[in-house]
């Protein structure tokens, strides 16, 4: 079984300030790890993706996150926030093999208010 | 390209009645799953669906259902609703394939359903 932690629930930052949200997992088997942002009363849009390659991943909108298998962590980071990214967070996490290409297991959420 | 549509955006219905909901995947995508997300909560993974067969189910009672058609829309039913089966249910399509690309979900809207 897998899991998924997010360490904080609520995260307040200034606006132009840095910002990490963290997250680890547990998981018996190798995995890919997603970060999703869901806006009040929307969906979940798809913010960033850990499939094979380079463990540093990026977003166009100026987040990153890294891989970290030895510490089994995705912390999702940006340089400096705007209001705009006001919304919570969820890490996610699905078995990087066999059938199962929809099940994610996701994290409680972080939600992020960046203040003026 | 239109996203992943679902309907109704909003239901209210009463305990012990029957719910449908509706998803169309992305153009393209033969896969659908389904999650549950109650307020303050991460999405909990429900069931997911290739090519018209199950592919996984989450940890929910046989009172949940779901069937995928030709055109790889699929529908949730839920029957004798229990107050606790509130929240915002969301659906995800993905290609569904093998291969990295497979694992990438892109959610709709949701559909919000109370209980009362």
């Amino acid at each position: 079984a897998q899991s998924v932690t997010q360490l904080d629930s609520q995260v307040p930052v200034f606006e132009e300030a840095p910002v990490e949200l963290r997250c680890n997992y547990s998981s018996s088997v190798s995995v890919y790890l997603f970060w999703y942002v869901q806006y009040p009363n929307q969906g979940l849009q798809l913010l960033l993706k850990y499939l094979s390659g380079s463990t540093l991943v990026e977003s166009i909108n100026g987040f990153e996150a890294e891989f970290n298998k030895s510490q089994t962590s995705f912390h999702l980071r940006k340089p400096s926030v705007h209001i705009s990214d006001t919304a919570e967070y969820f890490c996610a996490v699905s078995d990087a093999g066999g059938t199962s290409y929809g099940k994610l297991t996701f994290g409680q959420g972080t939600i992020l208010t960046v203040h003026p | 390209d239109a996203g992943v549509t679902q309907s109704p955006t909003h239901l209210i219905k009463t305990r012990g009645q029957h719910v449908t909901l509706r998803c169309s995947p992305i153009s393209g995508h033969k896969s659908v799953s389904w999650y549950q997300q109650v307020l303050g909560q991460g999405p909990q993974f429900i069931f997911q669906y290739y090519e018209k067969e199950e592919r996984g189910r989450g940890n929910f009672p046989d009172r949940f259902s779901a069937r995928q058609f030709p055109n790889y829309s699929s529908e949730l039913n839920v029957n004798a609703l229990l107050l606790g089966d509130s929240a915002l249910y969301l659906c995800a399509s993905g290609r569904g394939t093998s291969g990295t690309l497979g694992y990438e979900q892109y959610f709709g809207p949701g559909t919000r359903l109370t209980v009362t």
